[in-house]
């Protein structure tokens, strides 16, 4: 147990609509990491927050966004969902930003979305 | 721009030979690599990491890894594989210019034949 919790853990859902994936990070933890890992595309990083902020931005649609609370918990809304937005959603975790020393990332269980 | 580079899809093994993974990364600067273990349905464990110092590393379960800078490599290797090795491996290395993101291999996906 990596101590990075994540719900739900499926989810079913239609096109066009909308969903929210929500994650809490190890105690202590600052940053936030989401990862989208589909079979075609491999494990791609999404976004980074750190205390609240957007650090870092990836490879993350226009429809999706993201943010973190002042509980340091996050949330990854997706929207205009499409059937390609099928895939496992990972939330990962650091103690900080990264800054040069890299930091070791903590993965959740990830939450699984199917849309239909 | 930073990669990674499992060539690898997909490695048997019989229960009790020895395993070499093969890591291979793009990254302009001193590189943070790092191992996972990904079992059916689960999420990410870390096996090991790189960060600097000695380049032979040592992580969970009985794995290891050396760091070759001249190769730019990053293999994982193990003496005695488990039937519980079963799972899929990523590679990955850590880019701390922009924040921490992690740049990930497309993994190799383990059969232990017993």
């Amino acid at each position: 147990d990596s101590g990075v919790t994540q719900t739900p853990k499926h989810l079913i859902t239609a096109t066009g609509q909308r969903v929210t994936l929500r994650c809490s990070p190890r105690s202590g933890d600052l940053s936030v990491y989401w990862y989208q890992q589909s079979l075609d595309q491999g494990l791609q990083f999404l976004i980074q927050y750190y205390n609240g902020e957007e650090r870092a931005k990836g490879n993350i649609l226009e429809r999706f966004s993201a943010q973190q609370f002042p509980d340091l918990h996050s949330e990854l809304n997706l929207s205009s969902l499409e059937l390609g937005d099928s895939a496992l959603y990972f939330c990962a975790s650091s103690v900080s930003v990264g800054g040069a020393r890299g930091e070791t990332q903590y993965f959740g269980p990830g939450t699984r979305l199917l849309v239909l | 721009a930073q990669s990674v580079t499992q060539p690898d899809i997909h490695i048997t093994v019989s229960e009790g030979a020895s395993l070499e993974l093969r890591c291979n990364y793009s990254y302009g600067a001193t590189p943070y690599l790092f191992w996972y273990v990904q079992s059916p349905g689960q999420g990410l464990q870390l096996l090991l990491k790189y960060f600097s110092g000695d380049t032979l590393v040592q992580g969970i379960k009985g794995f290891e890894a050396e760091f070759k800078r001249s190769q730019s490599s990053f293999n994982l290797r193990k003496p005695s594989v488990h039937w519980s090795d079963a799972a899929e491996y990523f590679c990955a290395v850590g880019d701390s210019n922009t924040g921490n993101q992690f740049y990930f291999g497309t993994g190799t996906s383990l059969t232990v034949i017993p």
